[in-house]
């Protein structure tokens, strides 16, 4: 098993630009969630899905959007980017939820200028 | 909303001296979880306590979860240089479909 892949590694995007962060699993996890990363302030729930069909806001949705049409795949759209998303995004799932353990992907750097 | 206080946020020590990270949460919570993060690298889960006064052990680690279930504990007796990197906690109220993130705290192992 391939795990929690997440592409691309690093992006550099202008204000203003589009893209979507690629996430996939290949454990047929059912949960799966979007978290950025800023120094000093954690993780941050950014969107998650509890099953194919379904997504929902976490914490700090604004500026961000997800579809999860398979079970594997869950990307994170950006749809116009600004310098206060520049972050690092990981990508995360799990069996069936929150009582079991989270396999976070690698991660995308993102520098918004 | 819920919210998780950790602390703290950064702890220099040399190798060989233990180690602890507090974890407190505003509101009672169902389950929680330790993830360690490498430099560079991503959350990887290292225990989740589930009931009042728990105490699990992991090596060198012990984790303990508050009687209120409201706070938690990682400590690290005698640290290496592998032990080097961020700890989180993460927990999770009720029936919350979100796991709420402590703010970590980096850990420095000075040989």
């Amino acid at each position: 098993n391939a795990g929690v892949t997440q592409t691309p590694k690093f992006q550099v995007l202008k204000t203003g630009q589009s893209m979507t962060l690629q996430c996939a699993q290949d454990m047929n996890h059912e949960y799966m969630s979007w978290y950025r990363q800023d120094p000093g302030m954690g993780l941050r729930l950014i969107h998650y899905s509890v099953g194919a069909g379904i997504t929902d806001q976490g914490e700090v949705p604004n500026g961000y959007n997800v579809s999860r049409s398979t079970t594997e795949d869950f990307p994170l759209r950006l749809l116009s980017a600004a310098p206060s998303q520049t972050s690092v995004y990981f990508c995360a799932s799990s069996f069936e939820g929150l009582r079991e353990t989270q396999y976070f992907g690698p991660g995308t750097r993102l520098l918004v200028l | 909303g819920q919210q998780v206080m950790q602390i703290p946020q950064y702890q220099h020590v040399q190798e060989g001296e233990d180690f602890t990270t507090y974890c407190n949460s505003s509101t009672t919570l169902s389950n929680i979880q330790w993830y360690k993060q490498r430099p560079g690298g991503h959350p990887v889960f290292l225990i989740q306590l589930v009931k009042s006064g728990e105490v699990k052990k992991q090596k060198r680690l012990t984790f303990q979860f508050g009687e209120a279930k409201k706070n938690s504990s990682l400590h690290i007796t005698a640290t290496q240089t592998t032990d080097v990197g961020t700890y989180f906690c993460a927990g999770r109220t009720g029936s919350a479909r979100q796991l709420t993130f402590g703010s970590g705290t980096q850990l420095t192992v000075l040989p």
